[in-house]
Formats: C-alpha cells, structure tokens, sequence
C-alpha cells in the first residue's frame, strides 16, 4: 500500500509564498487533494484534482502535480493560514484511499 | 449545502465493537461515495473505508478484518462498525462525502464535506 511523505513543519512571514509537497507512488496515477485542518476543528478541502477550488476557497491556494509529488503553494500567507495541512490520493494498488503525514503550517 | 452529523457512544469498553452513524442532510445520498475517517489525539488522518450508495465498498488494508460500513438510504444514513477495539482506536471519527471525477489529465478522489466528528474513548 501506498504511503504520502510530507515534510512535518514549516514557519513561513505574513505575506510570504510558499509551497508544501507531498510524496507517493501514488500521485503519478491519481491527483493529490488538499485539506487544511485548524485546532478543534474538521478538515476542509482546499485544493482537487488538477488545481481546483471549492466556493470560498480564496484564490491564494494553488496545487500543481509533478511525477510522484504534488504541491500545495500558498501566495501571500495570512495569519489564519496557521494550521496542519494534509495530501490525501486513492492507492494506485488497490482500492482505498490515504492520507499524508500532514505539515503544520505557523505564519509568523 | 450538504451537512454530515455523527453519532454514537464517546466511550466503548476494549474488545467491545465500535457502532457510528452518519446521518447526511441537504441532500440525498444516491449516487456518492461515503467514507469513515479517524484521528487519534495529537496524531494524522487516517482512511478508515467507502461506501458506494449501491452499497460496494472500499475498506483500509490495515483494518479491513474488522471494519464493516453499510448504508440505509431510506434514512439518508451510513453506518460504520468497528470489532475487537483497543485503546489504539482511540481517536476522533469523521464521517465524510468523497467524490471522484475523471479527464484526459487524470483522476482524482476527495472528500468535499465532513462532518463535525465524534471523539471515541476505548477505555476500560
């Protein structure tokens, strides 16, 4: 079964860009998606498919896909940014889903 | 909007069985994928399995031998039973609507509404 590697951390200043990956065999079959979880709270989708938003996603969120790693690239950072952000793909070996390690996210 | 509400015991005895539901509003409940997800405190996401609304499954490899999820469209609900629990099964349950779609570029899986969760004890 497949495994999604993210890098555990990363501290980022307001108004920075930056971008979170995501490793797998599994993103050269299928498109990672991209949640963004703050303390007490579900996950929420930010990111699908090719480079895809939800409704009230603002547009500073972007992914991009490349061989085995996918990116979440955030432009500008704002303070409620601050949070774990997580990869998630079907398992290109068999029929279920996984999700990455998750990276927290601290703007200073 | 679509809107997910588990339900169940918060505190299971070990080797006992796990019983939650997920009653889904806003929306009917043909023609999706609906996936259990846990997390146990302080840790990551972790697919527990999918349920098609004809009712085929998908389950996590490494719980496969003791997860079971079904689904009662009468009542807009899915169902996710979990066996032998220990306190590693300790952990915050989401229920959660996942949607796939297909192009020339690729495909992809994702999960587009959770609900709140509900945070499961297994203690004796």
């Amino acid at each position: 079964s497949s495994e999604l590697t993210q890098d555990p951390a990363v501290s980022v200043a307001l108004g920075q860009t930056f971008r979170i990956t995501c490793q797998g065999d599994s993103l050269r079959s299928y498109y990672a998606s991209w949640y963004q979880q703050k303390p007490g709270q579900a996950p929420v989708l930010v990111i699908y498919g090719k480079n895809n938003r939800p409704s009230g996603i603002p547009d500073r969120f972007s992914g991009s896909s490349s061989g085995n790693t996918a990116s979440l690239t955030i432009s500008g950072a704002q303070a409620e940014d601050e949070a774990d952000y997580y990869c998630s793909s079907r398992d290109s070996s068999d029929n279920h889903d996984v999700f990455g390690t998750g990276t927290k996210v601290t703007v200073l | 909007q679509v809107q997910l509400q588990e339900s169940g015991p918060r505190l299971v005895k070990p080797s006992e069985t796990l019983s939650l539901t997920c009653t889904v509003s806003g929306g009917s409940i043909s023609s999706y994928y609906w996936s259990w997800i846990r997390q146990p405190p302080g840790k990551g996401l972790e697919y527990i399995g999918s349920i098609y609304s004809s009712g085929s499954t998908n389950y996590n490899p490494s719980l496969k031998s003791r997860v079971s999820i079904s689904i009662d469209m009468s009542k807009n609900q899915f169902s996710l039973k979990l066996t032998s629990l220990t306190a590693a099964d300790t952990a915050m349950y989401y229920c959660a609507r996942q949607r796939w779609e297909y192009s020339n570029s690729g495909s992809a899986y994702y999960f587009d509404y959770w609900g709140q969760g509900i945070l499961v004890t297994v203690s004796s």
